[in-house]
């Protein structure tokens, strides 16, 4: 069964920066697809991130747009999401979501809560 | 830039049928949006039910179906359980990499 786990989060200042990570069980982690959602308090799914299995194509929501950077590691099953000049905006659970042949996202993480705050 | 919408709240009875709509503002909803749809219970994280329209993954119910109606993507729950309760989020795919979550549909199953 694929598990996928997000960290990293935690309490951050505005404009700060933090990476977070999702790890995921399964080798075969290097042949799909991988994406980036977050879910503020009360609120709904926001799509901010996708990245294809071999990097070459990287897409973002305007939102995030020149502030939030996606990577991956395909030798340590890892995703990234680098987080920069964070906004009160950006607190959130994030979560990450693994690809499954033409689903973009078959699998998700538990997610990680990230709040920024002064 | 699109916006997705959704029913804010639906309600259907035990073993009862309910249709669940995604629009979007720049028109007609077609399966070259790739309709997605995802359940969320409270505190747990998204659970996709349907992609590409109508396509169900190996965990999804078979009371679950995904298609096109009116201009829309639908998601029908026929047979609905107390354990269907939750929140239903739609996700589409716009013309220029863009991309987006409707803001969901609260079932209530009574």
């Amino acid at each position: 069964e694929v598990q996928l786990v997000e960290s990293g989060g935690r309490l951050v200042q505005p404009g700060g920066s933090l990476r977070l990570s999702c790890v995921d069980s399964e080798f075969t982690f290097r042949t799909e697809n991988m994406n980036w959602v977050r879910q503020a308090p009360g609120k709904g799914l926001e799509w901010l991130s996708y990245i294809n299995k071999d990097s070459s194509v990287r897409f973002y929501a305007d939102s995030v747009k020149g502030r939030f950077s996606i990577s991956r590691d395909n030798a340590k099953n890892s995703l990234y999401l680098q987080m920069n000049s964070l906004r009160d905006e950006d607190s959130a659970i994030y979560y990450c979501a693994r690809g499954f042949g033409s689903s973009w996202f078959a699998h998700w993480g538990q997610g990680t809560l990230v709040i920024v705050s002064s | 830039q699109a916006v997705v919408t959704q029913e804010p709240s639906l309600t259907v009875s035990p073993g009862g049928t309910v249709t669940l709509t995604c629009g979007s503002s720049t028109g007609p909803v077609t399966s070259s949006h790739y309709p997605y749809w995802f359940q969320q219970k409270p505190g747990q994280a998204p659970r996709t039910l349907i992609y590409d329209t109508d396509n169900k993954h190996s965990w999804t119910p078979a009371r679950f179906s995904g298609s096109l109606l009116g201009g829309k993507g639908a998601l029908t729950l026929s047979g609905a359980l107390p354990e269907d309760e939750a929140d239903y989020y739609c996700f589409l795919s716009f013309p220029g990499s863009r991309f987006a979550f409707g803001p969901g549909t609260k079932v209530t199953v009574l």
